[in-house]
């Protein structure tokens, strides 16, 4: 079985620009999250849906950061517009259900300059 | 907001020596505990899980979970340097569905 893929593995953006990043779950996996993660602040949960639907839009990162699933099987993730404080590795993980392991994709990098 | 901390930061440990790891929640309704490790440039990787009172090993890894004090430790015995990574503390809540909320790391370093 695939793992999680995320597209793309690195990212350099202007201040400003509109990024949308990429990703596939794990065939089968009902559930879908989005995390941020910075040395500071540690991994952040940015979005979670359960068979597609919005279960969490990670409060702070509302206003710039919208995720998308329009099918059980590929996720977008959109920063606009982008800020340099959005330079971070972000994470999609995949999980089949309640309470089970999430499995990580390998994780997209961003630069903002 | 529920929090996680985890301590120490950072961890320095001999080859061969033990690495003990703590854990613990600030919300009363947490029902699992999970340990993630990371390895530097990797994306992280379920090491262990626990929501039971006691304790689970597995291999050279062993996790305690006391949940009056929702306090979580996982212990690693015979540490290799390819046990050097980032290990990540996290809790969720079965009403909250699959979501975790994540620690912010122990760095652990094993000098060979």
């Amino acid at each position: 079985d695939a793992g999680v893929t995320q597209t793309p593995r690195h990212e350099v953006a202007e201040k400003g620009q509109t990024i949308i990043l990429k990703c596939e779950p794990v065939s089968g996996h009902n559930d879908l999250f989005w995390y941020r993660q910075t040395k500071i602040q540690g991994l952040e949960l940015l979005s979670y849906f359960r068979s597609k639907s919005l279960m969490e839009d990670g409060g702070a990162f509302k206003d710039r950061f919208k995720a998308e699933m329009l099918n059980s099987s590929f996720s977008t993730l959109k920063i606009q517009p982008t800020e340099p404080k959005d330079s971070a590795v972000y994470l999609c993980a995949s999980s089949s259900g309640h309470q089970d392991t999430q499995y990580f994709g390998p994780g997209t990098r961003l630069l903002v300059l | 907001q529920q929090k996680v901390q985890q301590s120490p930061e950072s961890l320095i440990v001999p080859e061969g020596g033990m690495a003990s790891l703590n854990c613990t929640s600030s919300d009363r309704n947490v029902d699992y505990f999970w340990w993630y490790r990371q390895h530097s440039g990797k994306s992280p990787k379920m090491l262990m899980s626990i929501f039971s009172n006691g304790e689970k090993e597995e291999g050279r890894f062993t996790v305690h979970l006391n949940k009056a004090s929702l306090h979580t430790s996982l212990h690693i015995r015979d540490s290799q340097p390819s046990d050097s990574a980032l290990y990540l503390c996290a809790a969720s809540i079965q009403s909250a569905g699959n979501k975790l909320t994540f620690g912010i790391g122990t760095r652990v370093l094993v000098r060979p």
